[in-house]
């Protein structure tokens, strides 16, 4: 069934590096966009990231220039490279698959279609 | 950035009633808006997309409309399992913006 699988997560000092994994099965990776949504203890969701599957990338202000997302699709894995980590970075981090919807207006809209279980990344000294 | 704002922050019903949740998007976003259940401990579960499309295997007790800046999220007849946070998504623009969620509770 179509499945994605985080890994990664753990406990980091302020100011370091970690990666995230998100391991893809049930379905064609190298066809889909996929991003990270993260949610900070008993807070609510905040899109993080998004790859498109020709590499072009976006990321929201708070991560900018710290995250990096890349994709291996030859392993149908998704990455999240997080360096200069804060406190503020804590949360559940979620790989998503974006799946785009035809609309009747001509243009496709897009939605988190599949959620991964999240993994866990606390920041703290 | 795209400010997304729903209504209430919690709402209290019984099995059966008819719950609507609001979302307000800061400028317009066409129908380009989702909407995601989440129960405790879980990832979230796309409901809604294009504002008013349910999603494959989603009951169709659950309901989206609206376009430009005004949205709503109807449950009618609110089943046990619906017991759950509620969020919208706006995908017009990047970066994509979710609102701060709707708790429904057991009254």
């Amino acid at each position: 069934q179509v499945q994605l699988v985080e890994s990664g997560g753990g406990l980091v000092k302020p100011g370091g590096s970690l990666r995230l994994s998100c391991a893809a099965s049930g379905f064609t990776f190298s066809d889909y966009y996929m991003g990270w949504v993260r949610q900070a203890p008993g807070k609510g969701l905040e899109w993080i990231s998004h790859m498109s599957n020709t590499d072009t990338k976006y990321y929201a202000d708070s991560v900018k220039g710290r995250f990096t997302i890349s994709r291996e699709n030859a392993k149908n894995s998704l990455y999240l490279q997080m360096n200069s980590l804060r406190a503020e970075d804590t949360a559940i981090y979620y790989c998503v698959r974006v799946e785009y919807y035809y609309h009747r207006s001509g243009y496709y809209v897009d939605a988190f279609d599949i959620w991964g279980q999240g993994t866990m990344l606390t920041v703290s000294s | 950035d795209i400010q997304m704002t729903q209504s209430p922050s919690s709402v209290s019903a019984s099995v059966g009633d008819r719950v609507t949740i609001t979302c307000r998007a800061s400028q317009h976003i066409s129908s380009w808006l989702a909407w995601y259940q989440q129960k405790p401990g879980k990832a979230p579960k796309l409901l809604i997309y294009a504002a008013s499309s349910l999603q494959s295997g989603v009951p169709s007790r659950f309901s989206g409309s609206g376009s430009g800046t005004d949205f709503t999220l109807t449950i009618t007849g609110l089943q046990p399992e619906d017991f759950a946070s509620y969020y919208c998504q706006q995908a017009h623009t990047f970066p994509r913006t979710f609102g701060q969620g709707t708790k429904v509770e057991i009254k």
